[in-house]
């Protein structure tokens, strides 16, 4: 069966990096775009970030871009998400997010992990 | 980028119809056939409902439709049960392989 299991969350003081990733299972991982997803406690979804099964294009929503940079490991079926100069706002639960198959960057995301939680705090 | 408009809440009784409209520009929403919905059930993951705007996965109920007219999607839950109490989110394609999600919809089944 598909499994996502995020990892690397936790408490970050404003302005540090953090390291998310995001362990895939049940499925050939390097046939798949994937991307990050995040909820701000209480609040929406936020598309965070995206990229190719290959890893040869990434994609970035305007509020992380130059700061996040997601990348993966297909030997070890391991989606990641760096990040760097963390703000208050950046306060969320990432989820990782698999897209269907041959459908790169459409809006269907047939699995999602339990989520990590970012709490950017001093 | 900005989000696509939701209203924050609605409702209905079981047995009744509700429509959760997802308001977007003609460039994201009225530009593409790629509006998903989904469903998050408290303390839960999202789950896909609708996909290619009008598009049901396996496994979801036909009482949910979706469809799309001009710049606004709408999703439809046709014979409410207790069970659709949850928020909605809307998606869209938005170009340059971007996108963006709507607000929220609180949906409460009286």
């Amino acid at each position: 069966q598909v499994q996502l299991v995020e990892s690397g969350g936790g408490v970050v003081q404003p302005g540090r990096s953090l390291r998310l990733s995001c362990a895939a299972s049940g499925f050939t991982f390097s046939s798949y775009g994937m991307h990050w997803v995040r909820q701000a406690p209480g609040k929406g979804l936020e598309w965070v970030a995206l990229i190719w099964y290959d890893g040869s294009n990434k994609y970035y929503a305007d509020s992380v871009k130059g700061r996040f940079t997601i990348s993966r490991d297909n030997s070890k079926n391991t989606l990641y998400l760096q990040m760097n100069s963390l703000r208050a706002e950046d306060t969320a639960v990432y989820y990782c997010v698999r897209e269907f198959l041959g459908r790169v960057g459409a809006p269907n995301f047939d699995y999602w992990g339990q989520g990590t939680l970012v709490t950017v705090s001093s | 980028q900005s989000a696509l408009t939701q209203p924050r809440s609605v409702s209905g009784s079981p047995g009744q119809s509700v429509t959760i409209s997802c308001t977007g520009t003609s460039s994201d929403v009225g530009g593409y056939n790629y509006v998903s919905w989904y469903q998050q059930q408290p303390g839960k993951a999202p789950k896909l409902m609708i996909y290619d705007v009008s598009k049901r996965p396996s496994g979801v109920p036909d009482r949910f439709s979706g469809s799309k007219s001009g710049n606004t999607a709408s999703l439809t839950i046709s014979g409410l049960q207790a069970e659709d109490e949850a928020d909605y989110y809307c998606c869209s394609y938005a170009g340059s392989y971007t996108l963006v999600f709507g607000g929220g919809t609180k949906l409460t089944v009286l």
